[in-house]
């Protein structure tokens, strides 16, 4: 079945730590994109990439790195500079390119800092 | 004006109601709208596309006002199963990115 896979589901983090959550998509899609949402808030774009090695810095970059060095795959790292860090993130994908259609998500990854 | 603006609810509604929200958007040069659904610590997930005036899928219809930038989406025939937050999203003008309203919240209640 095509689709976004995160992994892990649950992750805990002790403060200073770095951690990288899992993003790998079989649908062939150009686009993938990182969201960060907080409780009763909407969905807050971290990072986003258009094509294999090349991505950009979305509206709350500070604190978070990312890769795209294969279609597949955009890993996204919480340093220890991201001082809230604690929320459900989610990765999506979409075709990309100039046309705007619709994004798909991974199930998300749900950190917690202890 | 936000980019993307919802009443965030929640709405209350018994079982077989038809209940509507309204997702207005600050861009006029838009083309496209998505309606996605949201439960309750889970992913969004799309339900319906919008490319033109309209679409229909079954219970759920999604309309377009472009004169007063706004898009709806109606419920007809409520069912529990539909209880969730409702996500309107708009693209930006670059990047192939989003823009997502914070949500309606909604509750089918038997």
């Amino acid at each position: 079945d095509g689709g976004i896979t995160q992994s892990p589901k649950y992750l805990f983090r002790k403060e200073g730590q770095n951690v990288t959550l899992s993003c790998e998509q079989n649908l062939n899609h150009d686009a993938m994109y990182w969201y960060r949402q907080d409780p009763g808030q909407g969905l807050r774009l971290i990072y986003y990439s258009q094509i294999v090695n090349d991505f950009q810095k979305g509206d709350i970059a500070e604190g978070y790195s990312v890769s795209r060095e294969k279609k597949e795959s955009f890993p996204l790292t919480v340093t220890s500079a991201q001082k809230n860090p604690t929320a459900f993130y989610l990765c999506a994908s979409s075709m990309g390119q100039i046309t705007y259609t619709e994004a798909f998500f991974g199930q998300g990854t749900r950190l917690t800092v202890v | 004006r936000k980019e993307v603006e919802q009443d965030p609810g929640p709405f209350n509604v018994p079982e077989g109601a038809t209940v509507a929200f309204n997702c207005t958007y600050s861009n006029s040069a838009s083309q496209s709208f998505f309606w996605y659904r949201q439960d309750c610590r889970k992913e969004p997930k799309l339900l319906m596309s919008v490319y033109s005036s309209g679409n229909e899928d079954g219970r759920f219809t999604a309309q377009l006002n472009r004169a007063s930038q706004y898009i709806s989406l109606l419920i007809r025939d409520s069912k529990l199963s539909d209880s969730a937050t409702y996500l309107c999203v708009v693209p930006r003008d670059t990047g192939n990115q989003f823009y997502f309203g914070t949500g309606t919240s909604l509750t089918v209640i038997p």
